[in-house]
């Protein structure tokens, strides 16, 4: 078990460029979670997934933004047209059902010049 | 509106002092609620985990406990050390519809100095 992975850790990008994270969760986990966290702020809900299935989206993530998790393994979130607004740290988190403890990646955090 | 906020927003003390971490929700009707350590620029890491009927929970030096009614938990943290410098979250599940989503306070910033 080597945890949950992120990648790029690390992405600076122009504004309005579409940028793509990706997310291996822990083997077996069913549920992946994306959060995002703003310096000084704790992390906000995104969206997340049982298995294949995109159960909840928060209103934060406004049309630009698309999640898929394609064969309920890894997961990619991208940013198209991205804005200044959406540099952040970006975290993913996996559980299994009914076992509460998510447990999170690295995170990528994400810088819009 | 859920919300979680944790007081204080930042604590320095010397090494070896106990010390507590607040953390209030507005909605009483929780699933669990849990801890979380975070260090600069990295993931984040579970302490500990209390279910709605529980009041408290230990690990180590850690103590959670939670008080359902009052809207608030708080981490003890006894013989405080260095490396236990970082930020302290708190978040709540709310289960139902929402289960596994976590509302997050803004945390508070510990500092324990040599």
């Amino acid at each position: 078990d080597t945890g949950v992975s992120q990648d790029p850790r690390h992405k600076i990008t122009k504004r309005g460029q579409n940028v793509t994270f990706r997310c291996d969760p822990i083997s077996e986990h069913n549920r992946l979670y994306w959060y995002r966290q703003t310096l000084g702020q704790g992390p906000e809900f995104l969206t997340y997934f049982q298995n294949e299935a995109q159960l909840e989206k928060s209103r934060l993530l406004s049309d630009r933004f698309s999640a898929e998790r394609p064969k309920g393994s890894f997961s990619t979130l991208e940013i198209q047209r991205t804005e200044q607004g959406d540099s952040a740290m970006y975290l993913c988190a996996s559980s299994l059902v009914r076992e509460e403890t998510q447990y999170f990646g690295p995170g990528t955090r994400l810088l819009v010049l | 509106k859920q919300e979680v906020t944790q007081i204080p927003a930042a604590l320095s003390v010397p090494e070896g002092e106990n010390l507590v971490l607040n953390c209030s929700f507005t909605d009483s009707a929780i699933y669990n609620l849990q801890w979380f350590r975070q260090d600069p620029g990295k993931g984040l890491t579970s302490l500990l985990l209390i279910q709605s009927s529980q009041r408290e929970q230990t690990s180590g030096r850690l103590n959670a406990s939670l008080d359902k009614s009052s809207g608030r938990s708080t981490l003890y943290i006894a013989a405080s050390q260095p490396g236990d410098s970082a930020t302290y979250l708190c978040a709540v599940d709310y289960g139902g519809t929402s289960y596994g989503k976590l509302t997050f306070g803004q945390g508070t910033i510990l500092t324990v100095h040599p």
